[in-house]
């Protein structure tokens, strides 16, 4: 059984930094497209950033140049470094993954908010 | 950024009818469409990609169709499982999401 557990939500004051992780069983993140995707408070789905099988990664415009993703294959375990948090960055950040664009599987999602 | 726009906002069905969910892209995106569905406090499931394959496990009352920028969603009768949001995701050019339909009780 494919299982992803997401880890690291909390508070944060805006400016700061805050690592989310994502262990992984029964499926190898390094193998597939691994992504984050966050839902804002009562509001949709937003895809955050994807790291290709192959190691390339994309961001969208709204996290590009504050959020950083990676993965560790040791661990089985997907990373998304975020620094520079804004208010707008509050919402529950889930990894969803898959073979090709479309996302297969999907953990519980760990929140983030941002206060001061 | 490719704009997807899911009509309607909420849709309100009685348990046993169907239902037809809408989904435009702001420009082709071929087949490279799927479709989720999040119930409250969950995590999103997906129900369908390539516009029309149905996910492992998802039931035949589910089917999907379109290509290019218009594509449905239809539930040929409703479950009480199915009441939850379904969302529209484009995978042709980056990733964006529709902004949801709700399906509720009428």
């Amino acid at each position: 059984e494919v299982q992803l557990v997401e880890s690291g939500g909390g508070l944060v004051q805006p400016g700061g930094s805050l690592r989310l992780s994502c262990a992984a069983s029964g499926f190898t993140v390094s193998n597939n497209y691994m992504n984050w995707v966050r839902q804002a408070p009562g509001k949709g789905l937003e895809w955050v950033s994807i790291i290709y099988s192959g190691g390339g990664t994309y961001y969208a415009d709204s996290v590009k140049g504050r959020f950083t993703i990676s993965r560790d294959s040791s661990k089985n375990t997907l990373y998304l470094q975020m620094s520079i948090l804004r208010a707008e960055d509050t919402a529950v950040y889930y990894c969803a993954g898959g073979v090709s664009g479309w996302y297969v599987y999907w953990g519980q999602g760990t929140l983030v908010t941002v206060s001061s | 950024e490719i704009v997807m726009t899911q009509s309607p906002a909420t849709l309100s069905v009685s348990p046993g009818e169907g239902a037809t969910l809408s989904c435009r892209a702001s420009q082709g995106v071929s087949s490279n469409l799927a479709w989720y569905q999040q119930r409250p406090g969950q995590a999103p499931r997906l129900l369908i990609f390539g516009a029309s394959t149905r996910a492992t496990g998802i039931p035949a009352r589910f089917s999907g169709s379109g290509f290019g920028t218009e594509f449905t969603l239809t539930i040929s009768s409703l479950q009480s499982e199915d009441f939850a949001v379904y969302y529209c995701q484009q995978y042709n050019s980056l990733w964006t999401f529709g902004q949801g339909t709700k399906v509720e009780f009428k």
